[in-house]
Order: structure tokens, then sequence, then C-alpha cells
């Protein structure tokens, strides 16, 4: 069964940093893509960044290009989100999620985990 | 960006009522559109990819439908867990973008 587990939010302040976690299990980590998907109170989703299965390729959304790093360690099947400069909109709950690979093409987001809240405020 | 243009934002159906909800795209995405179910408080689950492939596991009343700008998610007959909120998704191109939702309650 596939488990992805988010950790490392918090109460943070403006322009201070914050690194979030997600532990995969029940599935081999090197052989997906992965990314952060986030959501703010009350409203919808929003893409944040992705990474390839072997982390040599990422991108990143305008609203975080600059600020967020995305980043994975195939060896301990964990994905990461490096928060810096961060922003009062930046306050969401943030999932980590997984592609579904079938007949040759990656489809992503098809895996997710519980989410882990991040408050930005003074 | 490709903007996801979802219809209609609210839906009130009755159990056994047939639901469709759609999602315009700015451009032309191909077949590159999926479809998400979020129960309150839940993390958005998958439902279709590739626009019309149903995620396993996922019950046979839901369907998806459409290529290149104009796609339909359907439920086939409504059944009171269906109450939740419903995004599409089109991964054509960077950055991936999500339509703003489709809120389902029973009438």
């Amino acid at each position: 069964e596939v488990q992805l587990v988010e950790s490392g939010g918090g109460l943070v302040q403006p322009g201070r940093s914050l690194k979030l976690s997600c532990a995969a299990s029940g599935f081999t980590f090197s052989d997906y893509n992965m990314a952060w998907v986030r959501q703010a109170p009350t409203k919808g989703l929003e893409w944040v960044a992705s990474i390839s299965y072997g982390g040599s390729n990422t991108h990143y959304g305008d609203s975080v290009k600059g600020r967020f790093t995305i980043s994975r360690d195939n060896a301990k099947s964990t994905l990461y989100l490096q928060m810096d400069s961060l922003r009062s909109e930046d306050t969401a709950t943030y999932y980590c999620a997984r592609d579904l690979y079938y007949d040759g093409t990656y489809y992503p987001f098809a895996y997710w985990g519980q989410g882990t809240l991040v408050t930005v405020s003074s | 960006d490709i903007q996801m243009t979802q219809s209609p934002s609210f839906l009130s159906a009755s159990v056994g009522d047939r639901v469709t909800i759609n999602c315009k795209a700015s451009q032309n995405i191909n077949r590159y559109l999926n479809w998400y179910q979020q129960k309150l408080g839940e993390a958005p689950k998958l439902l279709i990819y590739n626009a019309n492939s149903l995620q396993t596991g996922i019950p046979s009343r839901f369907s998806g439908s459409g290529s290149g700008t104009d796609f339909t998610l359907t439920i086939s007959s409504l059944q009171p867990e269906d109450v939740a909120t419903y995004f599409c998704l089109q991964h054509n191109s960077w950055p991936y973008t999500f339509g703003a939702g489709t809120k389902l309650e029973l009438k």
C-alpha cells in the first residue's frame, strides 16, 4: 500500500524558513516522480513543485520560484521542501503526491499524503 | 499559463441523479487531464486520469470524457458518499494548473 506521511509544518514568522519532509513507503520511491501541492484554508489546490524520479529535473510554480527548493533522498525514501523567505500567502496545507505510471506515461498526483499545515504569521 | 475554467462552482443534486461537471482549458491540452475528489478534511483522491481512464478502486459510476480543450466528469447515479468538491488538473505543460473546484451537495 502506498503511504506518504508529511511532517515539519507549524507556525513560522514571515521571512523565516521551514523544511517539510514526506516519508514514503509501500513502493520503490526511486521509480516515481514526486511533487508538492498546497491548499490555502478554504481555497483550491495549487501545484508548488515537482521533481523527477532521479532528482535531476525540478519545476516550480511562479509563486514559489526562487524561494522554495524541492529535493529527494532516494536512499531514505524521503521527499523534501525547503521553504525560505516565507510570506503570509504561503499559509496552507502542504501535500506530497506521487505519480501514477501506466503504459509508458506518468500521470501526476495519483497518491497523496494527509498533508501538513504551515501557518506564516507574526 | 494554461487556465482551467471549471463549471459549475456549486451543484445540488438528488441521490440517483446523473451529474456532470465541466472543465475548459484555455488552450489544447490533448488528454492530459485528471479529475480529483476531495471530501471535507481529507486529501484529494484521483478519480480519472488521461481524461477518461478510471483509477483503480474508483466506482464505475464515475467516468470522464473529452480531449483538446473541453472535458467532462460524469457521475451516472449520485450516491450520498459522493458529496465532495471536485477538481480538474491539466498536466500538458508547466505550470500544472487546477480548476477552481465544484462543490457538490445533496438536494
